[in-house]
């Protein structure tokens, strides 16, 4: 089936790293990419996403790039704050149907001062 | 601005009580979504409705039902609440025009099962 796997947590950075979170899919079709960001106490919210292939989707100064030959959508980000701290979720929308979003576990980012 | 709105932010029960869990979208959607989310584990999917009265078995349905009388509202009820269902429960809804897949969240709603 089609699924999402993303890099175990947490990630522990301290303020101004570069962050890199890994994601990588299987899908049946051609799907939409996502990342969605869920800050404590919060539900999720989209961050970024791109619908084909070598877009790159950008927001808050994190971006990712829609590798088909390698089926990944990585998250990078140049220079983490601490107000990144949050879990960061990839997902996938298949567009045919009506299909639910289809999740990775999740990643804990902490940034550090 | 676009809002789903869960009913609790907390609630905390007993074990073997009928539990009603209340999600509301304003933004004319004709998806909604119930997840919960554990540590772990991340989101998993427990039901969705693609429109009034129509429902869909998600991932992890054992133990849960679902309601959708109207295009707004989605309630998720736990006929019987046990200790294991202590989690937090996320609603979403979404549009259903073709490559969205856009999806958003209400605040999520923290059960513990007592």
């Amino acid at each position: 089936g089609d699924s999402v796997t993303q890099m175990e947590g947490p990630v522990t950075l301290s303020e101004e790293a570069f962050l890199t979170i890994n994601c990588t899919y299987t899908a049946t079709g051609y799907p939409s990419l996502f990342w969605y960001v869920q800050y404590p106490g919060e539900g999720l919210q989209l961050l970024l996403k791109a619908t084909k292939a070598d877009d790159k989707g950008s927001n808050k100064g994190f971006e990712a790039t829609y590798r088909k030959e390698t089926t990944s959508f990585h998250l990078e980000k140049g220079s983490v704050q601490v107000s990144d701290s949050a879990v960061y979720f990839c997902a996938l929308f298949l567009r045919s149907g009506n299909t639910p979003l289809v999740f990775g576990k999740g990643t804990r980012l902490s940034v550090i001062a | 601005d676009v809002k789903v709105t869960q009913s609790s932010r907390y609630l905390v029960k007993r074990t073997g009580e009928k539990v009603f869990l209340e999600c509301v979208q304003d933004m004319d959607h004709e998806n909604m979504f119930w997840y919960r989310q554990d540590p772990g584990l991340g989101l998993r999917l427990i039901y969705f409705s693609y429109d009034v009265k129509m429902k869909e078995k998600g991932d992890i349905p054992e133990g849960y039902s679902v309601s959708r009388e109207k295009k707004e509202r989605f309630s998720l009820i736990l006929e019987s609440a046990s200790t294991n269902q202590t989690s937090m429960y996320l609603c979403a809804s979404s549009s259903l025009s073709p490559g969205q897949g856009l999806a958003f969240f209400g605040q999520g709603t923290r059960l513990t099962v007592v």
